[in-house]
This record gives structure tokens, C-alpha cells and sequence, in this order.
């Protein structure tokens, strides 16, 4: 049972380029999660997704775009990415948010850098 | 909106020293609450969680927290620290039962433990 696996778990892009980072999991979770992690700052919510097809915006949207074309998957793009995304990004799943079955399982980590 | 506050941004502590780390929280409706451990290099893992019922939750390694509504908070306790204890905390929230539900975690506490 791999739960949630993150790919690529590093990569350096030059300013302007584009990127997609992917998460899978295989727990059959309904929700899913971008968050970037950045020294003092604690995980910041990029997009989340409440299930196959939909996605809606957290707390630091901009500059990123999110898919959740299948339920396994949550992929999360920079279109033109910039020094100020240099960050650490988690991907998480959760089966619900309500009742027991309600904490995220978090994958690796991507560290990007943008240079 | 849901929002967490962490007041200790680092704590050092000697081992078998006690440990209390505050988490308050801001939303209006019933809430899930976590508190999770990231071990240097690694991605977060869940401490323990409070969902409804007895507000004192356990979790593992010793740890515990207590849910108090009034405050609105969640604090984090371990009777004695150990030097494996050595990492970052974050308390989370998300709105239960909300299908826009979406967890928000605090700016985390570094716990360092002098061996």
C-alpha cells in the first residue's frame, strides 16, 4: 500500500518555465490537497479538491492551477514559475471531513527550486 | 474562514522536561482538530486527532491534547520529552461535516530537546 506517492521529489526550474507535479494515492480518498511548506511559515494551502472533477481554491492560489480529472490523482501546475515559488510542496488526501475518518496522509515532498 | 495560531515558533527543552505547545483556532462550527509531527527530512505524520466525544485525546509516543471549546484551543502535552522528540509541530483544523471543508494548519513549533 504505497498511500500517497509524489513525483518528482526534486526539480530545479530557470524563471518562466512550466511544471506539473503529480500525486497519486490509493486509499480511495474524496478529498485532496496542495500545500507548499516555506521556512516560518508553516503548510499553506495552494488547491484542494472535495472529488473527481472539482477543485477549489486555499489560501494561496495564485500562480498555480490544479486537475483532478481522475479520483486518484491531484496534479498541480506552474504555468510560469517564479523565484518566489521556491518552496517545498506536500501533496495529502483525506477520506472525509467529518466524523473519524478525517486526518490528511501526507506524501514526500516536492522541493522545487526556481532559479 | 478557518485560521490557526501557534504561539511558540521554537521551544528548547531538556529531556524529561514537560511539554505543553498552545494552538488556538478561529471557526464558528463543529471542528476536527490534529496535531502532526515532522521529523527532520520527512513529511508530516499524524500525532493524534480530536473529533468529538472525551476532549483529553491520545496519541502516540505519549503524547496528548485537550480540547477545550470555550478557548478554542488545542494544546499539546508530554509529561517528558525525549530527545527523539526532536522536531516540528503543527496543529490543524478543518470544519467537520462540510463538504467546502478544508484543513488549515498553524505556522508550526520547532521542539528542540538538549540531550
Amino acid at each position: 500500500n504505497a498511500g500517497v506517492t509524489q513525483t518528482p521529489k526534486f526539480r530545479v526550474l530557470k524563471t518562466g518555465q512550466s511544471m506539473t507535479l503529480l500525486c497519486a494515492q490509493d486509499m480511495n480518498h474524496e478529498y485532496m490537497y496542495w500545500y507548499r511548506q516555506d521556512p516560518g511559515m508553516g503548510l499553506r494551502l495552494i488547491h484542494y479538491s472535495v472529488g473527481e472533477g472539482t477543485t477549489a481554491k486555499g489560501e494561496v492560489p495564485d500562480g498555480y492551477n490544479v486537475s483532478r480529472l481522475k479520483k486518484q490523482n491531484f496534479l498541480l501546475g506552474l504555468e510560469s514559475a517564479a523565484p518566489s515559488q521556491t518552496s517545498v510542496y506536500f501533496c495529502a488526501s483525506s477520506y472525509s471531513t467529518g466524523g473519524a475518518n478525517t486526518e490528511a496522509f501526507f506524501g514526500q515532498g516536492t522541493r522545487l527550486t526556481v532559479v | 474562514a478557518q485560521s490557526v495560531s501557534q504561539h511558540n515558533h521554537h521551544v528548547i527543552l531538556s529531556e524529561a522536561a514537560s511539554l505543553e505547545l498552545g494552538c488556538n483556532y478561529s471557526y464558528g462550527g463543529t471542528v476536527n482538530l490534529f496535531w502532526y509531527v515532522q521529523y527532520p527530512g520527512q513529511h508530516l505524520q499524524l500525532l493524534l486527532k480530536y473529533f468529538s466525544g472525551d476532549p483529553l485525546v491520545k496519541g502516540i509516543k505519549g503524547f496528548e491534547a485537550e480540547f477545550i471549546k470555550s478557548k478554542f484551543s488545542f494544546n499539546l502535552r508530554k509529561p517528558s520529552v525525549q530527545w527523539s522528540d526532536t522536531a516540528e509541530y503543527f496543529c490543524a483544523v478543518n470544519g467537520g461535516y462540510s463538504s467546502a471543508s478544508k484543513i488549515i494548519f498553524g505556522s508550526g513549533t520547532r521542539l528542540s530537546i538538549r540531550p
